[in-house]
């Protein structure tokens, strides 16, 4: 049979628009949450990261907004560039283990 | 500052083959994560280091695959005898605390 790929969900915004990148997480133990942007050919690159003790953290043109009680995680870009299409990864981490990422969701700015 | 390095950027062999890859993390960091990257899969975590000390080694799909770090700047991840389904992009990661840094990966192609 065939086999099938990620499908990864894709998100289309207008440039110079905001945009919102959501993701759930699984493991309720996860103490510390993090937005990677990988582009093309690329590693993933750190954007900003958040600890189970807050629940918005912002950075440059970035917040990060954590829901704990129903375990969600957004990413929010403000007025997005060209430069920020990309694939963005959520992760979580429980403790001292390793990242558990999501699968990813593919942001186009049109311009 | 140079980032975490990894090499050889591309590798393409015939199944059967022995393949290494290898990573340099960042200077200072103690904590060293090999991921690997498919369609199928996303980014799963293969083994992490803490100060050259393998901790958990669960995500190591099986025995083929191998992974040492003789001393705080070098790692190797050893596939023995390689096969297709390994193909794959493979990443390093350092970091001291939080949060982890990517290399740029090593794409893998076994034929």
């Amino acid at each position: 049979g065939e086999s099938v790929g990620l499908h990864l969900p894709t998100l289309s915004v207008q440039e110079g628009d905001n945009s919102i990148i959501n993701c759930a997480y699984s493991n309720s133990a996860s103490d510390y949450f993090i937005w990677y942007k990988q582009e093309s050919g690329k590693g993933p690159q750190f954007i900003i990261d958040i600890r189970s003790n807050m629940d918005k953290r912002q950075g440059q043109r970035v917040t990060v907004l954590l829901n704990k009680t129903v375990k969600h995680l957004s990413l929010q870009i403000a007025a997005t560039r060209p430069g920020d299409s990309a694939v963005y990864f959520c992760a979580e981490k429980p403790g001292a283990d390793g990242l558990t990422f999501g699968k990813g969701t593919h942001l186009i700015i049109q311009p | 500052d140079a980032g975490v390095i990894q090499s050889p950027r591309h590798e393409v062999t015939e199944m059967g083959q022995e393949v290494t890859l290898r990573c340099k993390p960042i200077s200072g960091h103690n904590s060293l994560f090999w991921y690997r990257q498919t369609m199928m899969r996303g980014l799963e975590l293969l083994i992490y280091f803490n100060n050259n000390v393998p901790i958990d080694d669960s995500g190591m799909p099986e025995d083929r695959f191998s992974a040492k770090m003789p001393n705080a700047s070098f790692s190797t991840l050893k596939i023995q005898p390689s096969e297709p389904r390994d193909s794959a992009v493979y990443f390093c990661a350092s970091g001291r605390w939080e949060p982890q840094h990517f290399g740029d990966g090593t794409r893998l192609s076994i034929l």
